[in-house]
């Protein structure tokens, strides 16, 4: 069955640079595949959504991509922020349906 | 404004016990969904429904029950058959099953 992976470790990084967070998933590729945001205690808030079809998607400091050859989705901010600081969960479609199945998720601290 | 409410936000339980856990949308939402977290894992579908008065079986759906009578309404009830119900419950809609989900704030069952 489809597998979906993001890296368990957090990801620290300096306020200004680029984070740059990692989704594999382990078979085929799927119709589209989704980006969120997660503080904690809160619900996940959705950023992106790429299609299989589109290689990159922008959206002011976020910019995805979808490589179906390398069977991975990079998400990446740019000039971060300490306010960038939460667990990114990336989704996507598995088993057959449409409703998307997320990953563990990525925590990222953007340190001032 | 638009969105989705749960309630209540925390939630204590003796074994033994049902507990009915509420969603309410006011997007026109047709599909909705709840899902269940645990401490370091992603976000696990228990039920969904597509439609009013229609809904399907997640990954792990033993121990719990939902009803869609209303569109705006997907009540989850978490019964005493669920072995391990204390965890983060998230409910969330979406226009159809391939959109983008719009998730409420969380409940949080102890169970005691």
């Amino acid at each position: 069955s489809q597998k979906i992976e993001q890296n368990s470790e957090a990801l620290n990084i300096q306020e200004g640079k680029t984070a740059t967070l990692t989704c594999n998933y382990t078979n085929y590729s799927p119709a589209y595949l989704q980006w969120y945001r997660q503080d904690p205690g809160r619900g996940p808030v959705f950023l992106l959504l790429i299609r299989e079809n589109e290689k990159e998607k922008r959206k002011e400091r976020l910019k995805v991509t979808f490589d179906t050859t390398l069977k991975q989705s990079l998400f990446h901010i740019t000039a971060s922020q300490p306010a960038d600081s939460a667990t990114y969960l990336c989704a996507l479609p598995t088993g057959g349906s449409y409703i998307p199945t997320f990953g563990r998720g990525t925590s990222l601290i953007v340190h001032p | 404004d638009g969105g989705i409410t749960q309630s209540p936000k925390y939630l204590f339980r003796k074994e033994g016990q049902n507990v009915t856990l509420s969603c309410e949308q006011n997007l026109n939402h047709d599909a909705m969904y709840w899902y269940r977290q645990d401490p370091g894992q992603g976000l696990r579908l228990i039920y969904y429904s597509q439609i009013v008065n229609d809904f399907q079986k997640g990954d792990i759906a033993e121990g719990y029950s939902v009803s869609r009578e209303k569109k705006e309404s997907f009540p989850l009830t978490v019964t005493s058959a669920q072995k391990n119900p204390t965890a983060f419950y998230l409910c969330a809609s979406s226009i159809d099953l391939t959109g983008e989900l719009f998730f409420g704030e969380g409940s949080r069952l102890t169970v005691l």
